[in-house]
């Protein structure tokens, strides 16, 4: 398996843009998390899926963002309008099942001016 | 409130010496563990988990790591480091269902020749 692959793994925009990330989770897990990665605020869970239905989008830092799961292999991250603050690497992670090992994409590096 | 607290922002040790790197943790159950390690511009990946059993846990890469509940403790060690080694520490704890990963600030190791 390829592993979970994300896309783009650099992403430069202007303040305001919209700015869409992709993930591919490994195939046959039922569980899909998106993570923000700042210097400042270290790891944080943004959302997880489960069968690709939002379980818990608590960490999801205010309207400008959302994510979706269309299918149990595609899922987005969109964040509307962008902002500087919002420059971080973004990962993504799949797991099988519950209490499982999260297997991490190589992350988004997202630059906002 | 769940809680991870890594001491040590940043280690150096030699190539060869031993290796401890410090997890404290706050979880009002019985938790669940992870030490996962991120090279530059990578992913994390996963060295070693504690559920449940025996509180010595082995893990890849030559690492292990001892869940003391008297200490809230969950320290990963390496007897002997080698160059490659070298990378972003990072201990976690599993809450909420344990599939909610509360990462700590993380441990920057870099290893002397």
């Amino acid at each position: 398996d390829a592993g979970v692959i994300q896309s783009p793994r650099h992403e430069v925009t202007e303040m305001g843009q919209e700015v869409t990330l992709r993930c591919k989770p490994i195939s046959g897990h039922d569980y899909l998390f998106w993570y923000r990665q700042t210097m400042m605020r270290g790891l944080e869970l943004l959302i997880y899926f489960n069968n690709n239905v939002p379980i818990d989008d608590s960490g999801m830092p205010e309207d400008r963002f959302s994510a979706k799961m269309p299918n149990a292999s595609f899922s987005t991250l969109k964040i509307q309008p962008s902002e500087p603050r919002d420059s971080a690497v973004y990962f993504c992670a799949s797991s099988q099942t519950v209490n499982n090992e999260q297997f991490f994409g190589p992350g988004t590096r997202l630059t906002v001016l | 409130a769940q809680s991870v607290t890594q001491p040590d922002i940043h280690i150096t040790v030699s190539e060869g010496a031993s290796l401890e790197l410090r997890c404290n943790y706050s979880y009002g159950a019985t938790p669940y563990l992870f030490w996962y390690v991120q090279s530059p511009g990578q992913g994390l990946q996963l060295l070693l988990k504690y559920f449940s059993g025996d509180t010595l846990v082995q893990g890849i890469k030559g690492f292990e790591a001892e869940f003391k509940r008297s200490q809230s403790s969950f320290n990963l060690r390496k007897p002997s480091v080698h160059w490659s080694d070298a990378a972003e520490y990072f201990c976690a704890v599993g809450a909420g269902g344990y599939n909610k990963l509360i990462f700590g600030a993380g441990t920057r190791l870099a290893v002397h020749p």
